[in-house]
């Protein structure tokens, strides 16, 4: 069974389109979170979510948006592309205990602007 | 603020070889430690981790010993193997946050 599963693996588009990538995990875990991880392999964190709340939102141009329908959906949506949004996106979960967490990470969804 | 630095990279060994990659951090409070290994076209998952000071974390042969005097959390291996060949993340978190942070990565080649 897959823990953590995003859609699509691989999303091609021109710049000032809008599009979307989802995020499952079927752990019961209750947090959320998005990371960015450019050419170099540097990841950086985008968002958390908590239980539907948004706990972390890092310095992320607002064309990017969260959003978390349950527990289990930490979806990303991202307006009018630009071509340094090219990267990897990882999603992520963690269970409850804050301090001591593992992450669980998804597959990466690689996106391409052009 | 809270940091983690690690060597850079890549790392170019032969199998068999020895492994260390370095893994300092700063950090407000008391972290837990964490590695985490990339294979290529995959997502990072936890290789081992260490909760307090004097801790040691393994897994698969890699060690790595959480210190507190000396700010560090060094991976080691003592006979990498070609499939070891991935990018390492050294990571901590926070009692009471929800925060991860990264190191930079080490990017590792085996050499058959």
């Amino acid at each position: 069974d897959t823990a953590v599963s995003q859609t699509p693996k691989y999303l091609v588009t021109q710049m000032g389109n809008d599009k979307s990538i989802k995020c499952e995990q079927n752990l019961g875990h209750d947090t959320m979170y998005w990371y960015k991880q450019d050419s170099k392999k540097f990841l950086k964190i985008m968002f958390s979510y908590n239980n539907k709340e948004l706990i972390i939102n890092e310095t992320v141009p607002n064309r990017f948006s969260p959003k978390s329908p349950d527990k289990a959906h930490l979806n990303l949506h991202i307006n009018s592309l630009e071509l340094g949004d090219s990267a990897v996106y990882f999603c992520a979960s963690s269970p409850r205990e804050r301090g001591t967490d593992t992450q669980y990470f998804g597959p990466g969804t690689r996106l391409t602007v052009l | 603020g809270d940091s983690v630095t690690q060597m850079e990279g890549p790392v170019t060994l032969s199998e068999e070889a020895f492994l260390t990659i370095n893994c300092t951090y700063t950090a407000t409070g008391y972290p837990s430690l964490f590695w985490y290994v990339q294979y290529p076209g995959e997502g990072l998952q936890l290789l081992l981790k260490a909760t307090k000071a004097d801790d040691k974390g393994s897994n698969k042969g890699f060690e790595a010993t959480y210190r507190k005097e000396t700010t560090s959390f060094h991976l080691e291996k003592g006979s990498v193997q070609v499939s070891d060949s991935a990018v390492y993340f050294c990571a901590l978190t926070l009692s009471g946050t929800y925060k991860y942070i990264f190191g930079t990565g080490t990017r590792l080649k085996v050499l058959a």
